[in-house]
Protein backbone atom coordinates (compact mmCIF):
# COMPACT_ATOMS: atom_id res chain seq x y z
CA UNK A 1 0.00 0.00 0.00
CA UNK A 2 1.30 3.64 -1.03
CA UNK A 3 1.50 5.74 1.72
CA UNK A 4 0.14 8.93 0.22
CA UNK A 5 -3.00 7.30 -2.08
CA UNK A 6 -4.53 9.73 -4.18
CA UNK A 7 -7.48 9.77 -7.51
CA UNK A 8 -5.03 10.46 -10.43
CA UNK A 9 -7.56 11.52 -12.55
CA UNK A 10 -7.81 13.92 -14.76
CA UNK A 11 -10.60 15.84 -13.25
CA UNK A 12 -12.40 17.35 -16.33
CA UNK A 13 -14.61 20.40 -15.39
CA UNK A 14 -15.78 23.59 -16.97
CA UNK A 15 -14.91 26.97 -15.50
CA UNK A 16 -16.69 27.98 -12.87
CA UNK A 17 -17.16 24.26 -11.44
CA UNK A 18 -16.39 22.96 -7.71
CA UNK A 19 -14.47 20.54 -7.07
CA UNK A 20 -13.07 18.30 -4.73
CA UNK A 21 -9.98 15.84 -4.20
CA UNK A 22 -9.06 13.67 -1.35
CA UNK A 23 -6.02 11.77 -0.02
CA UNK A 24 -5.61 9.00 2.02
CA UNK A 25 -2.04 8.62 3.88
CA UNK A 26 -0.94 5.50 5.61
CA UNK A 27 1.09 6.18 8.47
CA UNK A 28 -1.38 7.73 11.58
CA UNK A 29 1.76 9.32 13.02
CA UNK A 30 1.69 11.74 10.41
CA UNK A 31 1.64 15.30 11.62
CA UNK A 32 1.55 18.16 9.13
CA UNK A 33 -0.37 17.98 6.02
CA UNK A 34 -0.15 19.47 2.78
CA UNK A 35 -1.29 20.64 -0.94
CA UNK A 36 1.19 20.87 -3.47
CA UNK A 37 0.63 22.15 -7.20
CA UNK A 38 2.74 21.12 -10.00
CA UNK A 39 2.35 22.71 -14.06
CA UNK A 40 2.98 20.62 -16.53
CA UNK A 41 7.05 19.44 -16.38
CA UNK A 42 7.54 22.50 -13.77
CA UNK A 43 8.34 21.77 -10.31
CA UNK A 44 5.86 21.16 -7.43
CA UNK A 45 4.94 24.50 -4.99
CA UNK A 46 3.25 25.05 -1.70
CA UNK A 47 -0.30 25.45 -1.99
CA UNK A 48 -1.52 25.51 1.46
CA UNK A 49 -0.99 23.59 4.55
CA UNK A 50 -3.65 21.60 6.11
CA UNK A 51 -4.86 22.13 9.95
CA UNK A 52 -7.12 19.54 11.88
CA UNK A 53 -9.84 23.10 12.35
CA UNK A 54 -9.56 23.23 8.23
CA UNK A 55 -8.31 25.71 7.06
CA UNK A 56 -9.59 28.15 3.56
CA UNK A 57 -7.02 30.46 1.19
CA UNK A 58 -9.69 32.38 -1.40
CA UNK A 59 -11.45 29.44 -3.60
CA UNK A 60 -9.21 26.67 -1.84
CA UNK A 61 -10.71 25.16 1.17
CA UNK A 62 -8.96 22.27 2.62
CA UNK A 63 -9.57 19.85 5.30
CA UNK A 64 -8.08 16.97 7.42
CA UNK A 65 -9.87 14.01 9.03
CA UNK A 66 -7.38 12.09 11.50
CA UNK A 67 -9.73 9.51 12.27
CA UNK A 68 -10.21 8.27 8.66
CA UNK A 69 -6.42 9.49 8.00
CA UNK A 70 -7.58 11.76 4.74
CA UNK A 71 -7.07 15.25 3.40
CA UNK A 72 -9.35 17.18 1.05
CA UNK A 73 -8.98 20.13 -1.15
CA UNK A 74 -11.83 21.85 -3.13
CA UNK A 75 -11.60 24.37 -4.96
CA UNK A 76 -15.13 26.64 -6.14
CA UNK A 77 -15.18 28.92 -9.14
CA UNK A 78 -12.47 26.51 -11.01
CA UNK A 79 -10.49 29.03 -13.44
CA UNK A 80 -8.10 27.86 -16.66
CA UNK A 81 -5.26 28.71 -14.79
CA UNK A 82 -6.47 25.85 -11.99
CA UNK A 83 -5.90 23.05 -14.55
CA UNK A 84 -2.20 21.78 -12.92
CA UNK A 85 -1.24 18.36 -11.37
CA UNK A 86 -2.30 18.64 -6.94
CA UNK A 87 -0.09 16.18 -4.90
CA UNK A 88 -1.09 15.29 -1.75
CA UNK A 89 1.57 15.45 0.56
CA UNK A 90 2.41 14.43 4.50
CA UNK A 91 5.23 14.95 6.63
CA UNK A 92 6.35 13.30 10.37
CA UNK A 93 7.55 15.93 12.49
CA UNK A 94 10.59 13.66 13.40
CA UNK A 95 12.21 14.56 10.06
CA UNK A 96 12.42 16.64 7.34
CA UNK A 97 11.07 14.16 4.55
CA UNK A 98 7.74 14.67 2.96
CA UNK A 99 6.04 11.98 1.20
CA UNK A 100 4.25 12.92 -2.13
CA UNK A 101 1.35 11.03 -3.13
CA UNK A 102 1.33 10.55 -7.15
CA UNK A 103 -1.23 13.45 -8.03
CA UNK A 104 -4.78 14.26 -8.90
CA UNK A 105 -4.72 15.60 -12.34
CA UNK A 106 -6.89 18.63 -13.11
CA UNK A 107 -8.59 20.15 -16.36
CA UNK A 108 -10.79 22.95 -16.40
CA UNK A 109 -12.54 23.91 -19.57
CA UNK A 110 -13.70 27.10 -21.08
CA UNK B 1 14.87 37.19 -5.15
CA UNK B 2 16.03 34.28 -3.36
CA UNK B 3 15.87 31.27 -5.17
CA UNK B 4 17.09 27.28 -6.17
CA UNK B 5 18.71 26.79 -9.19
CA UNK B 6 19.27 23.83 -10.88
CA UNK B 7 21.72 23.18 -13.50
CA UNK B 8 21.32 21.95 -16.64
CA UNK B 9 17.95 22.04 -17.36
CA UNK B 10 18.52 19.68 -19.82
CA UNK B 11 20.82 17.03 -20.10
CA UNK B 12 22.10 14.10 -22.69
CA UNK B 13 23.78 11.12 -21.67
CA UNK B 14 25.13 7.62 -22.96
CA UNK B 15 24.05 4.51 -21.31
CA UNK B 16 26.75 3.99 -18.41
CA UNK B 17 28.63 7.73 -18.84
CA UNK B 18 28.41 9.09 -15.50
CA UNK B 19 26.66 12.47 -15.06
CA UNK B 20 26.74 15.20 -12.52
CA UNK B 21 23.31 17.14 -11.98
CA UNK B 22 23.72 20.79 -10.09
CA UNK B 23 21.60 22.69 -7.70
CA UNK B 24 22.45 26.00 -5.76
CA UNK B 25 20.03 27.75 -3.19
CA UNK B 26 20.10 31.27 -2.22
CA UNK B 27 17.70 30.52 0.53
CA UNK B 28 20.60 30.17 2.98
CA UNK B 29 18.22 27.02 4.02
CA UNK B 30 20.19 24.17 6.22
CA UNK B 31 18.03 21.21 4.60
CA UNK B 32 18.59 19.91 0.46
CA UNK B 33 17.36 17.55 -0.86
CA UNK B 34 17.04 15.20 -4.22
CA UNK B 35 13.96 14.02 -5.36
CA UNK B 36 13.58 11.90 -8.66
CA UNK B 37 10.64 12.42 -10.82
CA UNK B 38 9.27 10.18 -13.15
CA UNK B 39 6.32 10.59 -15.29
CA UNK B 40 3.06 10.65 -14.15
CA UNK B 41 4.28 9.70 -10.37
CA UNK B 42 5.02 11.00 -7.23
CA UNK B 43 8.54 13.11 -6.29
CA UNK B 44 11.22 9.91 -4.91
CA UNK B 45 13.30 11.05 -2.39
CA UNK B 46 17.18 9.99 -2.93
CA UNK B 47 18.76 11.61 0.12
CA UNK B 48 18.84 14.77 1.98
CA UNK B 49 21.00 17.17 4.22
CA UNK B 50 20.83 18.65 6.80
CA UNK B 51 24.35 20.78 6.83
CA UNK B 52 26.98 18.11 6.12
CA UNK B 53 24.97 15.19 7.94
CA UNK B 54 23.76 12.75 4.50
CA UNK B 55 20.94 10.99 4.88
CA UNK B 56 20.65 8.56 2.20
CA UNK B 57 17.16 6.35 1.33
CA UNK B 58 17.32 2.79 1.99
CA UNK B 59 16.37 2.01 -1.65
CA UNK B 60 18.63 4.48 -3.47
CA UNK B 61 20.62 3.08 -5.68
CA UNK B 62 24.43 2.99 -5.09
CA UNK B 63 24.72 4.41 -8.46
CA UNK B 64 23.43 7.87 -7.24
CA UNK B 65 25.85 9.55 -5.25
CA UNK B 66 25.91 13.20 -3.64
CA UNK B 67 27.77 16.06 -2.48
CA UNK B 68 27.69 18.77 -0.35
CA UNK B 69 30.55 21.12 -0.20
CA UNK B 70 28.88 24.11 1.07
CA UNK B 71 25.33 25.75 2.31
CA UNK B 72 24.93 27.01 -1.37
CA UNK B 73 25.43 24.26 -3.76
CA UNK B 74 24.74 20.00 -4.20
CA UNK B 75 25.85 18.00 -6.77
CA UNK B 76 24.32 14.99 -7.65
CA UNK B 77 26.22 12.10 -9.25
CA UNK B 78 25.09 8.91 -11.35
CA UNK B 79 27.66 6.94 -11.75
CA UNK B 80 26.29 4.65 -14.62
CA UNK B 81 22.95 6.12 -15.61
CA UNK B 82 20.73 3.43 -16.79
CA UNK B 83 17.73 3.62 -19.30
CA UNK B 84 15.70 3.71 -16.43
CA UNK B 85 17.42 6.43 -14.50
CA UNK B 86 15.70 9.02 -17.17
CA UNK B 87 13.51 11.51 -15.30
CA UNK B 88 13.17 14.64 -13.63
CA UNK B 89 15.61 15.33 -11.08
CA UNK B 90 14.32 17.92 -8.79
CA UNK B 91 16.62 19.49 -5.89
CA UNK B 92 14.65 21.04 -3.03
CA UNK B 93 15.48 22.97 0.12
CA UNK B 94 13.55 24.00 3.61
CA UNK B 95 15.31 25.88 6.46
CA UNK B 96 15.86 24.57 9.68
CA UNK B 97 12.59 23.05 11.97
CA UNK B 98 11.42 25.53 14.53
CA UNK B 99 11.87 28.44 11.62
CA UNK B 100 8.74 30.04 10.14
CA UNK B 101 7.67 27.88 7.77
CA UNK B 102 10.21 25.45 8.03
CA UNK B 103 8.19 22.76 6.72
CA UNK B 104 7.90 24.48 3.34
CA UNK B 105 10.26 22.85 0.19
CA UNK B 106 11.02 24.87 -2.11
CA UNK B 107 12.06 23.66 -5.47
CA UNK B 108 14.39 24.56 -8.49
CA UNK B 109 12.76 23.84 -11.30
CA UNK B 110 14.42 20.73 -11.98
CA UNK B 111 17.11 18.73 -14.95
CA UNK B 112 15.29 16.49 -17.31
CA UNK B 113 17.95 13.97 -17.95
CA UNK B 114 17.80 11.69 -20.88
CA UNK B 115 20.18 8.16 -21.40
CA UNK B 116 20.33 7.13 -24.88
Amino acid sequence: RKEVEQDPGPFNVPEGATVAFNCTYSNSASQSFFWYRQDCRKEPKLLMSVYSSGNEDGRFTAQLNRASQYISLLIRDSKLSDSATYLCVVGMDSSYKLIFGSGTRLLVRP
Amino acid sequence: DAMVIQNPRYQVTQFGKPVTLSCSQTLNHNVMYWYQQKSSQAPKLLFHYYDKDFNNEADTPDNFQSRRPNTSFCFLDIRSPGLGDAAMYLCATSSSPGRPRSYEQFFGPGTRLTVL
